[in-house]
């Protein structure tokens, strides 16, 4: 069955620290598709990233990565230099080959503090 | 970014009464999703509706719920008889990209509260 891990309920960093939010995901299909989603104070969901299981190359996106390893199967999100706009709840999602609904973790809330 | 619009922005409603949900969808868009998040919690995905049929439902998406595009613009989302466990925030997403990129970008949310 698939599952989505955050294991970090809630993160606190003061600005201009760097942050790693974990996701570990579980899946039998050899074809899924890895997302971050970002839930800011006002309440809505923005879509960050996508990967694909195929593609296992890192990205940037100016201060933030993300790091996939199938090996250990995480996909991990670090925000570089943080800064208090970027206090949010994160979720991780998974989809798999045969379905395009999202399986969501239970989100871990980071709080930039100035 | 697409954006999809979703009304009201919260409902208020009494428990044993019907509701319906709305989503304003982009244009020319055949995939839609409705997703739900109690206070707190994690997004819980309910149902996808493609080509005017549900392609996908979950558990949660019981008889009581039922999705359709009436005038083939808005997407709604009705509970026909709520329960206070309905109360949560409920999200309409449409899917846009290719096989590669496809991605559901979400509206801003209604929120139901089951009184």
């Amino acid at each position: 069955a698939q599952k989505v891990t955050q294991a970090q309920t809630e993160i606190s960093v003061v600005e201009k620290e760097d942050v790693t939010l974990d996701c570990v995901y579980e899946t039998r299909d050899t074809t899924y598709y890895l997302f971050w989603y970002k839930q800011p104070p006002s309440g809505e969901l923005v879509f960050l990233i996508r990967r694909n299981s195929f593609d296992e190359q890192n990205e940037i996106s100016g201060r933030y990565s993300w790091n996939f390893q199938k090996s250990t199967s995480s996909f991990n999100f670090t925000i570089t230099a943080s800064q208090v706009v970027d206090s949010a709840v994160y979720f991780c999602a998974l989809s798999e080959a045969n379905t395009d609904k999202l399986i969501f973790g239970t989100g871990t809330r980071l709080q930039v503090f100035p | 970014e697409p954006e999809v619009t979703q009304t009201p922005s919260h409902q208020v409603t009494q428990m044993g009464q019907e509701v319906i949900l709305r989503c304003v969808p982009i244009s020319n868009h055949l995939y839609f999703y409705w997703y739900r998040q109690i206070l707190g919690q994690k997004v819980e995905f309910l149902v996808s509706f493609y080509n005017n049929e549900i392609s996908e439902k979950s558990e949660i998406f019981d008889d009581q719920f039922s999705v359709e595009r009436p005038d083939g613009s808005n997407f709604t989302l009705k509970i026909r008889s709520t329960k206070l466990e309905d109360s949560a925030m409920y999200f309409c997403a449409q899917r846009k990209g290719t096989l590669l990129t496809d991605t559901q970008y979400f509206g801003p949310g209604t929120r139901l509260t089951v009184l």
